[in-house]
């Protein structure tokens, strides 16, 4: 079955701590993305990417960072730096047009305790 | 820079009856898409339908149709026949060139279905 996954399903962090969230697409996609979601902030962008080995910041980068060594593969890090990274995590492709949808995976629930 | 706006208050809707949501957006960019996905209480996003900046045609997909004021820059979704199912977040989207193809997402809009 052609998907996106995102894991895990609900993550723990101390605070202080880095984490990484996993997103794998087989969809043959070239753009990933990877939105926050807050109560009654709807999706907001965080990380970009539409090629291999680059990616643009979205409209809260601060405390994150990305990589694409694969086109299959987008993992998003939760750093220290992020001062509120409890939050629903989303993660999305698509082909680079703009009359095509994105695809989601399930999300991640992150929470900081 | 894009901008999606959904202002509308949580809504209740009786089952059965239409229910439109409203969107508004900005860009200066000729071509651009246009979309709505629906968030269930499980996280998921489902995409429901799909219009573009030249299409002639409101969208339609099953019970979801799409009004599409160019001049005014609105892009409201109509659900008809309201079900149980229908109870989500609704979320506008737009993508266009100027914006590197990013999708950008309006704040959402609730909607509870009752019996």
């Amino acid at each position: 079955d052609g998907g996106i996954t995102q894991s895990p399903k609900y993550l723990f962090r101390k605070e202080g701590q880095n984490v990484t969230l996993s997103c794998e697409q087989n969809l043959n996609h070239d753009a990933m993305y990877w939105y926050r979601q807050d109560p009654g902030q709807g999706l907001r962008l965080i990380y970009y990417s539409q090629i291999v080995n680059d990616f643009q910041k979205g409209d809260i980068a601060e405390g994150y960072s990305v990589s694409r060594e694969k086109k299959e593969s987008f993992p998003l890090t939760v750093t220290s730096a992020q001062k509120n990274p409890t939050a629903f995590y989303l993660c999305a492709s698509s082909i680079i047009q703009t009359n095509t949808e994105a695809f989601f995976g399930q999300g991640t629930r992150l929470t900081v305790v | 820079a894009q901008k999606i706006t959904q202002t509308q208050p949580g809504m209740f809707v009786q089952e059965k009856e239409a229910v439109t949501l409203d969107c508004t957006y900005d860009t200066s960019d000729p071509s651009y898409g246009l979309f709505w996905y629906k968030q269930p209480s499980s996280g998921e996003m489902i995409f429901l339908i799909y219009q573009g900046s030249y299409d002639q045609q409101n969208a339609t997909e099953g019970r979801y149709s799409l009004n599409f004021q160019k001049a005014r820059k609105s892009a409201n979704l109509v659900i008809s026949a309201s079900q149980l199912g229908d109870s989500a977040m609704y979320f506008c989207a737009m993508r266009d060139v100027y914006g590197n193809n990013r999708l950008a997402f309006g704040k959402g809009n609730q909607v509870v279905v009752i019996p």
